[in-house]
């Protein structure tokens, strides 16, 4: 069975400053997609970021940023000048072929002002 | 619709009776999924409609839960006789095609008194 590890319950990071989430997967796919979602306290998930595996290049959007390393199975979250708004809990996710997506337990980031 | 839209928002229900819950799906995603959320936890998968596919009913906890889907539009979740244990936010997602991007809806927040 596919399953996502995220090992880091709780983290926090100043505002303005730079966090990494880790993800790891498992995984004898060699072509599939990677998600990371944010889900702030209204409930609904936000796509952050999605990255590709046949593709090298780390994906990016604004401050968001993968550092996704194939070999190890390792797909890690970086948020750069953390603002209070990126206060939320934050999901990796992994599809399997034509299987639905399977979610990590989440980290819970927490912005300090 | 704009976005998934999930109905209702909040259900409050006692022990041992039935539950109905809605999901609107964004026009034209002939993927639709159903996840649970406990409190503090991840997604779990429940189950997923993909065309006019058989779905996907791997993820359903106990025969007490169904679900159904007209074509590629609305879906219903049916909790039989619940149980206390089936006091989560039930979230429901579509997309265009597997392993695209999920769209969320804002979940129902299910309480079994």
């Amino acid at each position: 069975a596919q399953t996502v590890t995220q090992s880091q319950p709780e983290m926090s990071v100043q505002e303005a400053e730079t966090v990494t989430l880790s993800c790891t997967y498992d995984t004898s796919e060699s072509d599939y997609y990677l998600f990371w979602y944010k889900q702030p306290p209204s409930r609904q998930m936000i796509l952050v970021i999605r990255q590709e595996a046949y593709k090298q290049q780390n994906a990016t959007e604004n401050r968001f940023s993968v550092n996704f390393q194939k070999a190890a199975k390792s797909f890690s979250l970086k948020i750069s000048d953390s603002q209070l708004g990126d206060a939320a809990m934050y999901f990796c996710a992994y599809p399997s072929g034509n299987t639905p997506l399977v979610f990590g337990k989440g980290t819970r980031l927490s912005v300090i002002a | 619709g704009a976005g998934v839209s999930q109905s209702p928002s909040n259900k409050v229900t006692e022990k041992g009776k039935d539950v109905e819950l809605r999901c609107d799906p964004i026009s034209g995603h002939t993927a639709l999924y159903w996840y649970r959320q406990r409190l503090g936890q991840g997604l779990e998968f429940l189950i997923y409609f993909q065309g006019n596919s058989a779905p996907d009913k791997s993820g359903l906890p106990s025969d007490r839960f169904s679900a159904e889907r007209t074509g590629e539009s609305v879906s219903t979740l049916t909790i039989q006789r619940t149980q206390q244990e089936d006091s989560a936010v039930y979230l429901c997602a579509s997309s265009s095609s597997t392993n695209e991007k999920l769209f969320f809806g804002s979940g129902t927040q299910l309480s079994v008194l």
